[in-house]
């Protein structure tokens, strides 16, 4: 199906271990973004990126690394997973427009 | 960082009843968009506005521009049960880079039947 998917949509994992979240989006958007949502916060936006082989910081990026080798992939990885990284996390895509459309979602547990 | 003022927090209603809800901020933005999250789901968007001014209506929904562009609104008219959710805005900043947005921090509408 066409749009923006993320995998896995729940993953559990424990403190220092790599986990990495993945995007893909059907659309040859060039901007896709990564945001967390955590309750009094809101949407943050972890990582972004314009095209391929193209990323840059949002507000939070500290513990996150992200690549962008083809233009329809965007892999969040959490290097060495803490608790504070407990989260929902999103991807999302923009493409001529400001609109961003976001992907299902990642719940995000570590213990 | 830049921060749109979303209110109102929460809103708790009759069916059938009309809803009202909006964002400020002290700066400029060039796009006001509105989101609605339902559970355990992403962002869907429902509006887009692009100029100061401008009303966009999608279907019992109706968002305006603000003149100053330093505010939005959406009215929801004769709310049903699926209406519930989390509500969004967020804006593209004036002078702002990247395609990156600023989001409020939502409102969660509950609808009684």
């Amino acid at each position: 199906d066409a749009g923006i998917t993320q995998s896995p949509r729940y993953k559990i994992t424990e403190t220092g271990r790599q986990v990495t979240l993945m995007c893909h989006q059907t659309w040859s958007h060039s901007y896709m973004f990564w945001y967390r949502q955590d309750l009094g916060h809101g949407l943050r936006l972890i990582y972004y990126s314009a095209a391929a082989d193209i990323t840059d910081k949002g507000e939070v990026p500290d513990g996150y690394v992200v690549s962008r080798s083809k233009t329809e992939n965007f892999p969040l990885t959490l290097e060495s997973a803490t608790r504070s990284q407990t989260s929902v996390y999103f991807c999302a895509s923009s493409g001529p427009g400001y609109e961003q459309y976001f992907g299902p979602g990642t719940r995000l547990t570590v213990t | 960082g830049q921060q749109l003022n979303q209110s109102p927090q929460s809103m708790f209603i009759q069916e059938g009843e009309d809803v009202s809800m909006n964002c400020t901020s002290s700066s400029i933005f060039n796009t006001w968009l509105w989101y609605k999250q339902d559970p355990g789901e992403g962002p869907v968007l429902l509006i887009a506005l692009y100029k100061a001014g401008e009303l966009t209506s999608n279907g019992r929904l109706t968002a305006q521009f603000g003149i100053t562009r330093k505010d939005s609104f959406l009215n929801i008219s004769a709310s049903i049960p699926s209406d519930v959710g989390i509500y969004f805005c967020a804006g593209q900043l004036s002078g702002g880079s990247n395609y990156k947005l600023t989001f409020g921090k939502g409102t969660l509408l509950t609808v009684n039947p």
